[in-house]
């Protein structure tokens, strides 16, 4: 089991630009979750995904969308990317009931010029 | 909303020491997990713990919902136990708060 994948690891954009991130889990979780981690900070929830074919804003939904694909993929998509989108983005999945742990994904490390 | 705080917000420890890490929210969660997010990046799962006390070698962790806190206890650390240490919790449904973190330093 590969777990929760996440591509690509490392991009640079320019302002502007737009770049969709991938997200895959192998687990058969019904829930997948988008974070993202800035320099000193924990993680705060962009968007979620509480099973298939629904999506959710969480804390810090502006300048995103999100398409759950199906079961097993959950994407990201930055229409317009801005400096502010500098960060570190995180992929994680659980299922639907308890336990809710959550598992996640090496994470995506974007840098917005 | 809920609010999470956690401390120490930065600890150094010789080799071998204990440590207690705490976690405080501000109102009732459903859930709660610690994560150790290590050098690399890489968040690596602990302990899923809304209540009571659970134990994996060196670490173990305790949660007193009702009082709306938790502990991360290491013992003997190793500098392998360095990163930072967060807790997040699950307030409701499925959004997630997660405390800005205990950053670790062990020292060999």
């Amino acid at each position: 089991n590969a777990g929760v994948t996440q591509t690509p690891k490392f991009q640079v954009l320019k302002t502007g630009q737009s770049m969709t991130l991938q997200c895959a889990q192998d687990m058969n979780h019904n829930s997948m979750y988008w974070y993202r981690q800035d320099p000193g900070m924990g993680l705060r929830l962009i968007y979620y995904s509480a099973s298939e074919g629904t999506t959710d804003k969480g804390e810090v939904p502006n300048g995103y969308n999100v398409s759950r694909l199906n079961k097993r993929e959950f994407s990201l998509r930055l229409e317009s990317a801005a400096p502010s989108q500098t960060s570190v983005y995180f992929c994680a999945s659980s299922e639907v009931r308890a336990p809710y742990e959550q598992y996640f994904g090496p994470g995506t490390r974007l840098t917005v010029t | 909303g809920i609010q999470v705080e956690q401390s120490p917000p930065d600890l150094i420890l010789q080799e071998g020491a204990n440590s207690t890490l705490r976690c405080n929210f501000s109102d009732s969660v459903n859930n709660l997990q610690w994560f150790h997010q290590n050098p690399w990046g890489q968040l690596i799962n602990l302990f899923y713990i809304p209540s009571g006390t659970k134990q994996n070698g060196r670490l173990s962790a305790t949660t007193v919902a009702t009082e709306r806190y938790s502990l991360l206890y290491i013992s003997s650390s190793q500098t392998t136990d360095s990163g930072v240490y967060f807790c997040a919790v699950y307030p409701g449904g499925f959004k997630t708060i997660f405390g800005a973190g205990t950053r670790l330093f062990v020292k060999a």
